[in-house]
């Protein structure tokens, strides 16, 4: 199946400051990429919808200029997490969508951030 | 608000035996259906996709849909150990978006 890599998969880092996250589609052209968000125990849930070369779409309750999102090409979506809090620690996991083929939609591996 | 629901268990079930698996959800347009599996740490991990009434098999898994009841669960059958994770329930929120409302998931321990 297509692949998306994502990275960094784990990130630590102080109350403050701000931290980039990268969800590239190898091996296929990523019509639209969604990034989502799990906490313990809690379901995946749907931060925001990104297509290339256009603004991202949040999800109520999700601040815009906090989860800044950036998909500049078909193949690269970035998530920036700014001024970053303990309550942003979380699983962030992207997802990309293929335009052709038979299964449509793979995800990433995570990234496990951690905010102290 | 859309909404998925599932038992979140944990469903615990002999090496060997069937596991039943189930979801509602509140959206009645949606079209796509999905189940996930997903172990610790990891990324979810597509075990089968379902868009009409009905029964669909794959191997050891049967997906069934019933869009009247706004229903959808996954049998495995023969039960491994190594099918032991969190299964997750997913929902298109429709017209082929591929946005996914997900349920909490039900935890699946097979006891071998």
């Amino acid at each position: 199946g297509a692949v998306v890599s994502q990275h960094p998969s784990r990130v630590i880092c102080k109350s403050g400051t701000s931290v980039k996250i990268e969800c590239r589609s190898l091996d296929f052209q990523a019509t639209t990429m969604f990034w989502y968000r799990q906490f313990p125990k809690q379901s995946l849930m749907l931060m925001a919808t990104s297509n290339e070369g256009s603004k991202a779409t949040y999800e109520q309750g999700v601040e815009k200029d906090k989860f800044l999102i950036n998909h500049a090409s078909l193949t690269l979506s970035t998530l920036t997490v700014t001024s970053a809090h303990p309550e942003d620690s979380s699983f962030y996991i992207c997802s990309a969508r293929r335009g052709r083929g038979g299964e449509k939609l793979f995800f990433g591996s995570g990234t496990q951030l951690s905010v102290l | 608000q859309k909404e998925v629901e599932q038992n979140s268990g944990p469903l615990s079930v002999p090496e060997g035996a069937i596991a039943s698996l189930n979801c509602t959800y509140s959206d009645r347009v949606s079209q796509s259906f999905f189940w996930y599996r997903q172990y610790s740490g990891k990324s979810p991990e597509l075990i089968m996709s379902i868009y009409s009434n009905g029964d669909k098999e794959d191997g050891r898994f049967t997906a069934q849909l019933n869009k009247a009841s706004q229903y959808v669960s996954l049998l495995i059958r023969d039960s491994q150990p190594s099918d032991s994770a969190t299964y997750l329930c997913a929902v298109d929120r429709g017209a082929g978006s591929y946005q996914l409302t997900f349920g909490k998931g039900t935890k699946l321990s097979v006891i071998p």
